[in-house]
């Protein structure tokens, strides 16, 4: 069985600084793990996703996230915060069918300006 | 353009009183699910289809029925609505290709039982 932690239910940053969103897993088989971001009154979009392979993970508006296994972990960061990345962020984990995914509860992202 | 509807956006009911939320995809997806997002809970999974006339409960199915008898649609239903199933509902499809598909979302219900 699957299970996500993100850690912080809001982060507040300035624009311009650094985002970190945190995630750990936990899981019984091999993950693949994903973050989704949902805009208000939007359904959830995925940023980006581990399967296997390079552990750096690239995805859409410059976010990226790194697998770390040693840690259990799936952090998301972005160097430079932007104002329309304020939004709700989800970490998800599935074992290889979308069955068994999981999300968690969510972090909610605040950018000041 | 390649997408999940979903209808109603929003509704308000009373406990009891039955209604569907439909659900469609155009991208001929063999998988759909619905997920409901609550408050700190994030989404969790209350039924999904492998695909045509093929169905299995999530992780919360009390209280819900579905049903697939095509492949782009797959409404949710609420036989007996009760003020607990106030939530914001999510449809979601994927392809079966390959593993780890991505779930493309639909925008969401917004369901409120008094």
């Amino acid at each position: 069985a699957q299970s996500v932690t993100q850690l912080g239910s809001h982060v507040s940053v300035s624009e311009g600084a650094l985002v970190l969103l945190r995630c750990n897993y936990s899981s019984s088989v091999p993950p693949y793990l994903f973050w989704y971001v949902q805009y208000p009154n939007q359904g959830l979009q995925l940023l980006l996703k581990y399967t296997t392979g390079a552990t750096l993970v690239k995805g859409i508006n410059g976010f990226e996230a790194e697998f770390k296994k040693s840690e259990t972990s799936f952090h998301l960061t972005k160097p430079s915060a932007h104002m329309s990345d304020a939004a709700e962020y989800f970490c998800a984990v599935a074992g290889g069918n979308n069955n068994d995914m999981r999300f968690g509860a969510g972090t909610r992202l605040t950018v000041k300006p | 353009e390649a997408q999940v509807t979903q209808n109603p956006r929003y509704l308000i009911t009373v406990t009891g009183k039955k209604l569907t939320v439909t659900c469609s995809q155009n991208m001929n997806h063999e998988y759909m699910s619905w997920y409901r997002q609550d408050p700190g809970l994030g989404l969790r999974q209350i039924y999904y289809s492998m695909n045509v006339e093929v169905t299995d409960k999530g992780d919360v199915p009390e209280g819900y029925k579905v049903s697939r008898k095509e492949k782009r649609n797959f409404p949710l239903i609420l036989e007996s609505p009760s003020p607990n199933q106030t939530s914001l509902y999510f449809c979601a499809s994927s392809s079966r290709t390959g593993w780890a598909y991505e779930q493309y979302f639909g925008p969401g219900t917004r369901l409120t039982v008094t």
